[in-house]
């Protein structure tokens, strides 16, 4: 099974300001890595698949990086509506499909 | 709009079954694979099972596997979970999402677009 890690687990950020998140894997994966956005009590939405490709109708100000074992989140600038909990999954090799254990950004 | 309404959770006491049922619409529902993804209160997100656009593939994770059944019926465009022998560390919001791909692809890489808004299943006497 790959083992995924994000960090940090929290991220404290002023409106504005660039975050920056990652999440590694315990092999590698290529590029087969999306990233999904979870607001409190809201289902998960996806952000970013193939590691670097936005989904439709996200934000140029999301940006995804990475390759093999090392990927990069990146909000530009982050907008009141981006502070959230992100996660990131690898479908490189399944089942099982898995995912890292979150990286919470929140206002500073 | 694509829109994936999950049923069928509540309280069950361990040892007992469940079947959830996520009803699809907005999209040509036998041309998707589908998932069942879960989380547990204040915690992070659990894969579960998949299944095939056509039903013929189906894949489970270890800590569900022989308990959990995934299934489709195309012509209700409906997806299903059947939960038996139930634990307390399976409470959790169980999601249905959809997967770009059909799953009849010769390499399947699957991610989940959209989800469901979940329904949560309580284990507990």
């Amino acid at each position: 099974e790959i083992v995924m890690t994000q960090s940090p687990a929290t991220l404290s950020v002023s409106p504005g300001e660039r975050a920056t998140l990652s999440c590694g894997a315990s092999q590698s994966i290529s590029n087969n890595l999306a990233w999904y956005q979870q607001k409190p009590g809201q289902a998960p939405r996806l952000l970013i698949y193939g590691a670097s490709t936005r989904a439709t109708g996200i934000p140029a100000r999301f940006s995804g990086s990475g390759s093999g074992t090392e990927f990069t989140l990146t909000i530009s600038s982050l907008q009141s509506e981006d502070f959230a909990i992100y996660y990131c999954q690898q479908y490189h090799q399944w089942p099982p499909l898995t995912f890292g254990g979150g990286t919470k950004v929140e206002i500073k | 709009e694509v829109q994936l309404v999950e049923s069928g959770g509540g309280l069950v006491q361990p040892g007992g079954s469940l079947r959830l049922s996520c009803s699809a619409s907005g999209f040509i529902f036998s041309m998707h694979a589908m998932h069942w993804v879960r989380q547990a209160p204040g915690k992070g997100l659990e894969y579960v099972s998949t299944i095939s656009s056509n039903g013929g593939s189906t894949y489970s994770a270890d800590s569900v596997k022989g308990r959990f059944i995934i299934s489709r019926d195309n012509s209700k465009n409906t997806l299903y979970l059947q939960m038996s022998s139930l634990r307390t560390e399976d409470t959790a919001i169980y999601y249905c999402v959809r997967d770009w791909a059909t799953g009849l692809e010769l390499v399947w890489l699957p991610w989940f677009d959209p989800w469901g808004q979940g329904t949560l299943v309580t284990v507990s006497s």
